[in-house]
């Protein structure tokens, strides 16, 4: 089964300045999906940005952006400029395209942005 | 992007009642849903999958006697509680994935907290 590990269980950030959360993963598969999900106080699940594995190029999402490694299995997340409402919960996850193309997370990393 | 709804949002029960959760698909059919529960401060761990009109796959680990998932509907899954306990108490949150293209996003709801007292 896959695994996702996230070994920074926090992180803060001041505002205004950039940030790199890490992930890696275990898998066999060679196509795959991986994602970042912020998840605030509300607990509202929010898609930050995703990447599909076949494709070399890193994801951007305007201030969020990965970089892929797909050899080293990691999927590190940049934050830029980092702002006050980036305050969250941000957890990764693993997609198969098998087996009804279930999710499975990491285990979150908590970033505080201080003013 | 869509909408996943969940109700009720908040629910306490005694020990030993059962408690349904409701999670619709508000703008999309939703050929799957998946069911995840949530402890304090934890990550998401993965119950079960269920797919419109077949019985839902359970982890392994996951009590199916316990946790009832229906998927009656293209935009509505039910996760019932049955007998719950306090050890049941926790935030379950479903998810809804439109068609049956490995491509399809999913989306999720805004969780149920659960507590049993």
């Amino acid at each position: 089964a896959q695994t996702v590990t996230q070994s920074q269980p926090e992180m803060s950030v001041q505002e205004a300045e950039t940030v790199t959360l890490s992930c890696t993963y275990d898998t066999s598969e060679s196509d795959y999906y991986l994602f970042w999900y912020k998840q605030p106080p509300s607990r509202q699940m929010i898609l930050v940005i995703r990447q599909e594995a076949y494709k070399q190029q890193n994801a951007t999402e305007n201030r969020f952006s990965v970089n892929f490694q797909k050899a080293a299995k990691s999927f590190s997340l940049k934050i830029s400029d980092s702002q006050l409402g980036d305050a969250a919960m941000y957890f990764c996850a693993y997609r198969s395209p098998y087996n009804n193309n279930d999710m499975r997370f990491g285990a979150g990393t908590r970033l505080t942005v201080k003013p | 992007g869509a909408v996943v709804s969940q109700h009720p949002s908040r629910v306490i029960c005694k020990s030993g009642t059962s408690v349904k959760i409701e999670c619709r698909s508000l703008d999309f059919q939703a050929t799957t849903m998946f069911w995840y529960r949530q402890f304090p401060k934890k990550s998401l761990m993965l119950m079960a999958t269920s797919n419109e009109g077949s019985k839902a796959t359970y982890e392994q680990g996951v009590e199916k006697d316990k946790f009832l998932i229906n998927h009656a509907s293209l935009t509505l899954s039910t996760l019932t509680v049955t007998s719950a306990h306090p050890e049941d108490s926790s935030f379950y949150i479903c998810s809804a994935k439109s068609g049956r293209g490995q491509y399809n996003e999913q989306f999720f709801g805004p969780g149920t907290r659960l507590t049993v007292l």
